[in-house]
């Protein structure tokens, strides 16, 4: 049973593109989340996903910031235009759910703006 | 603001010593939950304590809850230099479902 998967591991980008972060949960989960981690701080929860639907998303910047988790595919972060600021370690984590809580992470993708 | 809070900010120990990290957080919570993440890689998910347990053991690691106190402390016993990492605890919040709330950190350096 493969981990969370998350792909790219890097990605460098610059100032004004779109980036694009993947993430396949484990087997048999369907609640998704995304966090953000900057240099030497922790993780701020960015956004709760179940399958095609949006739980919570009340990290996530109200400009250029979206997330889907279609019913077939990855879950898909995306970051448009994006900024320096923008410039992290982005996790996501998945879980059963419904009382089975434990999150298990992917390895991240950098995101690098230039 | 984020949920959780560890406490020390930074943690520098011989190999062989135990190493103690407390954690304290401001809502009720269904769970709690403490990960290893490695420089520059992911998490690693080590234990989880529900609400209503105080006390969990796994291997090396040893984790309590004070529910009252709103609190938990993971103990590393015999440390070794490959715990040298920094250690989060994430909580799950009762009343918005299964979101996790990470504090800042504590980073542990275990010197052989």
């Amino acid at each position: 049973n493969a981990g969370v998967m998350q792909n790219p591991r890097h990605l460098v980008r610059r100032r004004g593109q779109e980036a694009r972060l993947r993430c396949s949960p484990m087997k048999g989960h369907s609640h998704v989340y995304w966090y953000r981690q900057l240099p030497e701080e922790g993780l701020k929860f960015m956004v709760y996903l179940q399958k095609e639907n949006i739980i919570d998303e009340s990290g996530m910047p109200k400009e250029r910031f979206s997330a889907e988790f279609p019913k077939e595919g990855p879950s898909i972060l995306r970051i448009q235009q994006v900024v320096r600021g923008d410039s992290a370690a982005y996790f996501c984590a998945s879980s059963l759910g419904t009382g089975r809580t434990e999150a298990f992470f992917g390895q991240g993708t950098r995101l690098t703006v230039v | 603001s984020q949920q959780g809070e560890e406490d020390p900010q930074a943690l520098s120990i011989q190999e062989g010593e135990n190493a103690t990290m407390n954690c304290s957080y401001k809502t009720s919570i269904n769970n709690l939950q403490w990960y290893r993440q490695n420089s520059g890689r992911g998490l690693v998910h080590l234990i989880l304590i529900r609400s209503n347990e105080r006390e969990k053991h796994s291997g090396r690691l040893r984790v309590t809850l004070d529910t009252s106190k709103k609190s938990s402390s993971l103990l590393i016993t015999a440390s070794r230099a490959a715990d040298t990492a920094s250690y989060f605890c994430a909580t799950a919040v009762s009343n918005t479902g299964n979101q996790f709330y990470f504090g800042t950190g504590t980073s542990l350096t275990v010197i052989p």
